[in-house]
């Protein structure tokens, strides 16, 4: 199975900075890689899918770019609402394999 | 109002089965594969398994294959999970998930678009 590996493994930052998060495969999964987020107590959420796509309704201070076996989660300016965990996946082959996750924290 | 809704978890003791049952309401189930994604307590989230639109093709992590089986019947809605043999290290909130499959350039992407709430499934003794 294709190990996915996020650094940091948690994070503390302030409303308003810039954080980025990455995740690392242990082989090459092309573009096919998404990001999740998931708040205590609730059901995960689509961020982003092929790497860097956008979904629908996510507020565009988030924003996803790499290929092969590196990329990035970043957020332009934290808001409230975005301290969470966030998890890779990739959906290159079988088994999906998600990454341990980052936890962003308020400092 | 498009919606997932999970049933069925509990406590079951080891070795023990449970089925867990997906509702699924405000769209067409038989127009999406459907998985099931898993988050044990202090650990990260594991894609359990998944089937396409028909039912015909269903793929699982190693540590439970033989023991839980997808399947889903499209006329009543429904996506299940049958787990038998269960363990300790299963104990976990099951969440149904909603594969919109998103295509770009005649590639389709997982984008798990649509989450239940998730039923905890506790196995111990």
């Amino acid at each position: 199975a294709i190990q996915m590996t996020q650094s940091p493994s948690s994070l503390s930052a302030s409303v308003g900075d810039r954080v980025t998060i990455t995740c690392r495969a242990s082989q090459g999964v092309r573009d096919d890689l998404g990001w999740y987020q998931q708040r205590p107590g609730k059901a995960p959420k689509l961020l982003i899918y092929a790497a860097s796509t956008l979904q629908s309704g996510v507020p565009s201070r988030f924003s996803g770019s790499g290929s092969g076996t590196d990329f990035t989660l970043t957020i332009s300016s934290l808001q409230p609402e975005d301290f969470a965990t966030y998890y890779c996946l990739q959906d290159y082959n079988y088994p999906r394999t998600f990454g341990q996750g980052t936890k962003v924290e308020i400092k | 109002e498009v919606q997932l809704v999970e049933s069925g978890g509990g406590l079951v003791q080891p070795g023990g089965s449970l089925r867990l049952s997906c509702a699924a309401s405000g769209f067409t189930l038989s127009n999406y594969w459907m998985a099931w994604v898993r988050l044990a307590p202090g650990k990260g989230l594991e894609w359990v398994a998944n089937i396409n639109k028909a039912g015909t093709e269903k793929n699982y992590i190693d540590p439970v294959k033989g023991r839980f089986t997808i399947s889903r019947d499209n006329a009543k809605n429904s996506v299940y999970l049958q787990m038998n043999s269960l363990r300790a290290e299963d104990t976990a909130v099951y969440y149904c998930v909603r594969d919109v499959s998103p295509s770009q350039s005649t590639r389709y992407y997982d984008a798990f678009d649509i989450w239940g709430p998730g039923t905890m499934v506790t196995v111990s003794s």
